[in-house]
């Protein structure tokens, strides 16, 4: 089956540095890449869709310029978040679509950021 | 804006019993894709049925079934001889059916459901 790999799974930051996080499709070619974030016992909030190639569509309220997404091959998208600060502790969740079809989103194991 | 709400933050259930999650949603669209999640305590996100609006018969899987009335915007998941295993967060979402290439997934508030041994 489609399988997503995320890493790294967990990443302890100090606060000011950047941290980079990946998601790779290991199996299939991913048109269109998601990044959520989650905080404790709640929803998966949608920060941004990203496709091969082009620039990342953000939601209203998303930074991008704190967090930087580059989709620059079909397996490949990271999430780099700058200049972390303790309020970005959170767990960040990929999601990679497969072709166009109805079916298809395929999620990565998430990211537990903890900025220090 | 699609719109989806799960109304049970939390349940339980009795290991073997049958359980019923509930969802409702909001649209103006007449095509579009309902899914369920689970996401047990490794945070990993599993599908776990998915039901094509157009469809009117309910999609099954193993122990789990939805009960989808499209007329009332409701999809919810079924889950019979309940398992040990089944114990995560559950979460209901919506996508549309257009195909221009980015569709997203809406998610619900999630359901936190308990097997009680």
């Amino acid at each position: 089956g489609a399988v997503v790999s995320q890493h790294p799974s967990r990443v302890i930051c100090k606060s000011g540095t950047s941290v980079k996080i990946e998601c790779r499709s290991l199996d299939f070619q991913a048109t269109t890449m998601f990044w959520y974030r989650q905080f404790p016992k709640q929803s998966l909030m949608l920060m941004a869709t990203s496709n091969e190639g082009s620039k990342a569509t953000y939601e209203q309220g998303v930074e991008k310029d704190k967090f930087l997404i580059n989709h620059a091959s079909l397996t490949l998208s990271t999430l780099t978040v700058t200049s972390a600060h303790p309020e970005d502790s959170s767990f960040y969740i990929c999601s990679a679509r497969r072709g166009r079809s109805g079916y298809g989103y395929t999620f990565g194991s998430g990211t537990r950021l903890t900025v220090v | 804006a699609q719109t989806v709400t799960q109304s049970q933050p939390e349940m339980s259930v009795q290991e073997a019993e049958t359980v019923t999650l509930s969802c409702t949603y909001d649209t103006s669209e007449s095509d579009y894709y309902l899914f369920w999640y689970k996401q047990p305590p490794s945070r990993q996100m599993i599908l776990v049925i998915r039901q094509e609006a157009y469809k009117q018969q309910n999609a099954t899987e193993n122990r789990f079934s939805v009960n989808f009335q499209k007329a009332a915007k409701s999809f919810s998941l079924k889950i019979s001889d309940s398992q040990l295993g089944d114990a995560a967060m559950y979460f209901c979402a919506y996508r549309s059916a257009r195909e221009l290439g980015n569709e997203k997934l809406t998610f619900g508030t999630g359901t936190r459901l308990t097997i009680i041994p």
